[in-house]
């Protein structure tokens, strides 16, 4: 079955700065969603890819599929403490009708 | 639009009770799952469904059951409580079984003492 590897598990970074959050699959996609997940809450949507090499941006976030389709990248530009929270890449498998399999997540926390 | 709405948002059980999670969506979506978030775990599907009367186990559906008699209702039961349940359930729906966004409840978060 698929699995996501998601890296780095956690991130500490000043306000202001710019991030980069990795997710790996064992598998070549059929389709990457990146959700948030506020501290206590559940999941927003962020973004869906599928096409490889595809790139979607909302506000000041990017979320990039490589050309293979088994790499993902979301990265924050100037951050904010409105980004805070748990980031988490979700995967449709190509065969079967299961639902998405989730990585692990990564907690950000975003200090003054 | 309410979306996805789980209840209840918080319960503390004792070993050995049992109790149902619900879960309704008003979005006509015929996939649903249940999910358990758990510290470093992330988020592991318990059972799924893809349209009423259908069913299907997740990767960790021991010790709960499930049932879909409407489109709308998904319903997850712990039969008798454990404190391995202990957990945060998320429920979600979706339109198709890929290319589509899932919806996703506030939680259930459960403590079992």
């Amino acid at each position: 079955s698929q699995e996501l590897e998601q890296s780095p598990q956690s991130l500490i970074v000043q306000e202001g700065k710019n991030l980069t959050i990795n997710c790996t699959s064992s598998k070549t996609l059929y389709g990457l969603y990146w959700y948030k997940q506020k501290y206590g809450e559940g999941l927003i949507f962020l973004m869906m890819l599928q096409k490889g090499g595809e790139e979607k941006s909302h506000e000041k976030i990017t979320a990039k599929l490589d050309e293979k389709k088994q790499q993902s990248s979301l990265h924050i530009t100037a951050s904010q403490p409105s980004h805070a929270g748990i980031y988490l890449c979700g995967a449709d498998e190509y065969s079967g009708n299961t639902p998405l399999v989730f990585g692990k997540g990564t907690r950000l926390s975003v200090i003054a | 639009n309410a979306g996805v709405t789980q209840t209840p948002k918080f319960q503390v059980l004792k070993t050995g009770q049992s109790m149902t999670l619900q879960c309704a969506q008003d979005m006509n979506h015929e996939y649903m799952s249940w999910y358990r978030q758990d510290p470093g775990m992330g988020l592991r599907l318990i059972h799924y469904s893809v349209g009423a009367g259908i069913t299907d186990q997740g990767e960790v559906p021991n010790g709960y059951n499930v049932s879909r008699s409407t489109t709308e209702d998904f319903p997850l039961r712990l039969l008798s409580a454990a404190p391995s349940q202990t957990s945060v359930y998320f429920c979600a729906s979706r339109l198709a079984s890929k290319g589509t966004e899932a919806f996703f409840g506030q939680g259930t978060r459960l403590t079992v003492v």
